[in-house]
């Protein structure tokens, strides 16, 4: 079974700070998806990534597949972006595993 | 497009009743799930479908949860007789063979 593990749990930083989240896993996958689930929300999809990088508008999302890692990075943090941030991974069309989620809180 | 439609969005039942949710996947999304979300917890895969069949349906307690998919369209869960630990969200997604996966809203479920 692929382990999921995401740092740091908790974060909580200052309206415009450059936010990093990371994420690790065990075991060889097809892809990783990012995900963002607000209080009491469904979950987003923000990204899937079998490779390299992507961009949306302040959000860029990486992975190193040879070090099964991936990074989700926020620029110009704003407190519109306060959320949990999920980093999940699949082999295919089996069911996600999730990482435990990183809380972030974006104050103004 | 509606996304993944679930519901209710809410519910609150006493324990050893019954409960039911209810999941509209995306048009077209062959691969339907069924997660279950702690809180302060990453979800859990309770059951997968592929069209109207149960491909994983390991995690699932099968003692008092079911769930079906019979036109290999819309799904239900239920939980018969509900427990006290059963209160937690229970999330609904889909994808077209593991690409696109989109989540429902999720029912929050409060057993009393």
């Amino acid at each position: 079974k692929n382990e999921v593990e995401q740092s740091p749990q908790n974060l909580t930083a200052q309206e415009g700070e450059f936010i990093t989240i990371n994420c690790s896993y065990s075991v060889g996958i097809s892809a990783l998806h990012w995900l963002q689930q607000h209080p009491g929300g469904g979950i987003v999809s923000l990204f899937m990534l079998s490779s390299g990088k992507k961009k949306h508008g302040r959000l860029i999302a990486t992975i190193n597949i040879q070090e099964k890692h991936s990074s989700l990075h926020i620029t110009a943090s704003h407190p519109r972006d306060s959320a949990v941030y999920i980093c999940a991974v699949s082999p295919g069309a089996d069911g996600l595993t999730f990482g435990k989620g990183t809380h972030l809180i974006i104050q103004p | 497009e509606a996304g993944v439609v679930q519901s209710p969005r809410y519910k609150i039942i006493e324990k050893k009743q019954p409960v039911a949710f209810w999941c509209n996947p995306i048009s077209g999304h062959n691969t339907l799930y069924w997660y279950l979300q702690n809180l302060g917890q990453g979800p859990e895969l309770l059951i997968r479908y592929e069209n109207e069949e149960a491909v994983d349906d390991s995690q699932l307690p099968k003692d008092r949860f079911s769930a079906e998919r019979l036109k290999g369209v819309d799904s239900t869960l239920k939980i018969q007789p509900a427990e006290l630990g059963d209160s937690a969200v229970y999330l609904c997604a889909s994808s077209l063979d593991g690409v696109g996966y989109t989540f429902g809203s999720g029912t929050r479920l409060t057993v009393v």
